[in-house]
């Protein structure tokens, strides 16, 4: 059981935006701040969004970040087939760092 | 660049023990909080322990505590998992991290920026 709530799995179509969801508490996402990474099967993670919309060197600007309250939500517009990955999101919680159980995103 | 390439995996029996490595390079690793986060086979992200940059600070996973031990060498650019009393449920890929903390107000931004290949563990009879 994660501490933060993402959905299993999302999907859409090439060229398609999506989003991904992440649900938390307000003793972490509602006073944290929320990061995302990207995972493919077999590889390690990958960070994608940190501080809730930045995004590190490299990553496209098709992938963006938001915070609203204690959710957070990762938005990937222009989809592609190499899109397809696990995202999880991350945050702090009380001296610990935690994460969402993953989202896996198909593009179809 | 910033390379981090762990090692130590392998099949033991429950109730072994085992110490997993994590060599760096391209990066002032005296500099840096670094992490472990482990990954069960089809499960999510579970972050097992950190160690600040001088080893003075320490934090574990109530999953781990009192069985795993983190530790570090400034000196050769490396960071430890020794992990002792090993069960089941602790099979999983290792992955080390390089930990970045920004406090900006009242939040506090924690996110890994660099992450190893991982080192895969499992524990069976």
């Amino acid at each position: 059981q994660s501490v933060l709530t993402q959905p299993p799995s999302v999907s859409a179509a090439p060229g398609q935006k999506v989003t991904i969801s992440c649900s938390g508490s307000s003793s972490n996402i509602g006073k944290n701040y929320v990061s995302w990474y990207q995972q493919f099967p077999g590889t390690a993670p990958k960070l994608l969004i940190y501080e809730n919309n930045k995004r590190p060197s490299g990553i496209p600007d098709r992938f963006s970040g938001s915070k609203s309250g204690t959710s957070a939500t990762l938005g990937i517009t222009g989809l592609q087939t190499g899109d397809e990955a696990d995202y999880y999101c991350g945050t702090w919680d009380d001296n610990l760092s935690v994460f969402g159980g993953g989202t896996k995103l198909t593009v179809l | 660049q910033v390379l981090l390439v762990e090692s130590g995996g392998t099949l033991v029996r429950p109730g072994g023990s085992l110490r997993l490595s994590c060599a760096t390079a391209g990066f002032t690793f005296s500099d840096y909080y670094m992490t472990w986060i482990r990954q069960a086979p089809g499960k999510g992200l579970e972050w097992v322990s950190y160690i600040s940059s001088s080893g003075d600070f320490i934090y574990y996973a109530d999953s781990v505590k009192g069985r795993f031990t983190i530790s570090r060498d400034n000196a050769i650019n490396s960071l430890f998992l020794r992990m002792n009393s090993l069960r089941a449920e602790d099979t999983a890929v290792y992955y080390c991290a390089r930990r970045i903390v920004t406090i900006r107000g009242v939040g506090k931004a924690v996110y890994f920026d660099y992450w190893g290949q991982g080192t895969p563990v499992t524990v069976a009879s």
